[in-house]
């Protein structure tokens, strides 16, 4: 069955970087493209960021273009999202999920980001 | 690009029906047929429910519907069951390669 299991989070001070990875499993990986989702504690969700399935084309939502960096290596099943330049408001779960019908089909169980001094 | 609207909570008793709203703009919701749905229980991660308005992926009961009128669109639960019991988020393709999500609506089963 798909898996997606995201790793790399943690805490960090602002103006920090911090990489985050995902790792998909139980289908072909270079056949989808894949966004990065965040959750605030107590919040709702927001997309942060997708890339086509070769991985040539990347879009971003305002909040964080110019500071994150999405990209994959299909050779190794492997999502990430290259963060910096924190800001508390970063702070959030980040979620790695597969792209499908124009939606959002499979979930990992996501990684906690704390921006924090 | 500014979130989707979406209704606090709403509330049902087992059996019944419950249907929230969505609304966004015709940048959104009203331009595409690319809205999606997801059930989010306490900490865990969400599940899609519906996507492109009213199709239910594999495995979702066809209990849960979705619709739409202009920019707002609406999911539907049928025949209220406890583990129905979540937050649900819509989102909408918004052009110009963006997505957006909503608010969030806490669906609470009396």
């Amino acid at each position: 069955q798909v898996q997606l299991v995201e790793s790399g989070g943690g805490l960090v001070k602002p103006g920090g970087s911090l990489r985050l990875s995902c790792v998909a499993s139980g289908f072909t990986f270079s056949d989808y493209y894949m966004s990065w989702i965040r959750q605030a504690p107590g919040e709702g969700l927001e997309w942060v960021s997708y890339i086509s399935s070769s991985g040539s084309n990347a879009y971003y939502a305002d909040s964080v273009k110019g500071r994150f960096t999405i990209s994959r290596d299909n050779a190794k099943n492997s999502l990430y999202l290259q963060m910096n330049s924190l800001r508390a408001e970063d702070t959030a779960v980040y979620y790695c999920a597969r792209h499908a019908h124009v939606a959002f089909d499979n979930w990992g169980q996501g990684t906690l980001v704390t921006v924090s001094s | 690009q500014s979130a989707l609207t979406q209704p606090p909570s709403a509330s049902g008793s087992p059996g019944q029906s419950v249907t929230i709203s969505c609304t966004g703009s015709s940048s959104d919701v009203g331009g595409y047929n690319y809205v999606s749905w997801y059930q989010q229980h306490p900490g865990k991660a969400p599940k899609l429910m519906i996507y492109e308005v009213n199709k239910r992926p594999s495995g979702v009961p066809d209990r849960f519907s979705g619709s739409k009128s202009g920019n707002t669109a609406s999911l539907t639960v049928s025949g209220l069951q406890a583990e129905d019991e979540a937050d649900y988020y819509c989102s909408s393709y918004a052009g110009n390669t963006n997505y957006v999500f909503g608010t969030g609506t806490k669906i609470t089963v009396l």
